[in-house]
């Protein structure tokens, strides 16, 4: 599986759109993107998942643009309950379960 | 619905000492996994099973089992715990076809 690249930390102020840019330059073609949250002491969370173009949900949307060599996790308005880390993967359906590896995350701080 | 609930929440083992982590899903999820989080890292795979009666090993399985008990239930074994074991263990579950997995909260072992 492709390896994935991203910002180790970022800072955002309450209230402004964050953008997280990860970058997974070995892609397959059969490789999905999806992106997780994880607050301390809890597991990952699913924010989002997709495989090229824009995909937008209640909480986040994710840009993937045509060469799929990158993505960017965009979180609208953040507030300081969005302070976490996230993580992009790439993964591929392999055999019914699911290929995923989990790079060592963005840590995004928000300040009041 | 649970989701996925992991047992016990904390342990300290002694060198040398075994023991079993519990995990089960009411989700009727095919696919189960352990993970490994060591601080500041991303979660590693330890053994995965795709469905009941089969197991696999993913990125780090020495010095680990696992067993399949049924659909609902994966438990991760430490024969003989090493200080190298010392994390945070995760089990999560998926759906056939989709690209979510659940996570429960996880397990704190430290081994000294």
């Amino acid at each position: 599986l492709a390896k994935t690249t991203q910002p180790i930390s970022m800072d955002s102020y309450e209230g402004q759109e964050v953008n997280i840019t990860c970058s997974h330059n070995n892609i397959a073609t059969n490789d999905y993107i999806t992106w997780y949250q994880q607050f301390p002491s809890q597991g990952p969370r699913f924010i989002i998942q997709g495989y090229k173009t824009k995909v937008t949900n209640e909480v986040a949307s994710l840009f993937i643009p045509a060469d799929r060599k990158s993505s960017t996790l965009s979180l609208p308005r953040v507030s300081l309950s969005d302070t976490a880390v996230y993580y992009c993967l790439v993964g591929r359906n392999s055999g019914g379960y699911q290929k995923v590896t989990f790079g060592t995350g963005t840590k995004l701080q928000v300040i009041p | 619905n649970a989701g996925v609930t992991q047992t016990p929440k904390f342990q300290v083992l002694k060198t040398g000492q075994s023991m079993t982590l519990q995990c089960a899903q009411d989700m009727n999820h095919n696919s189960m996994y352990w993970y490994r989080q060591d601080p500041g890292m991303g979660l590693r795979l330890i053994y995965y099973s795709a469905s009941e009666g089969t197991t696999d090993k993913g990125e780090v399985p020495n010095g680990y089992n696992v067993s399949r008990l049924n659909k609902r239930e994966f438990s991760l074994r430490l024969e003989s715990a090493a200080p190298s074991q010392t994390s945070v263990y995760f089990c999560a579950s998926s759906r056939d076809g989709s690209y979510e997995q659940y996570f429960g909260p996880g397990t704190r072992l430290t081994v000294t």
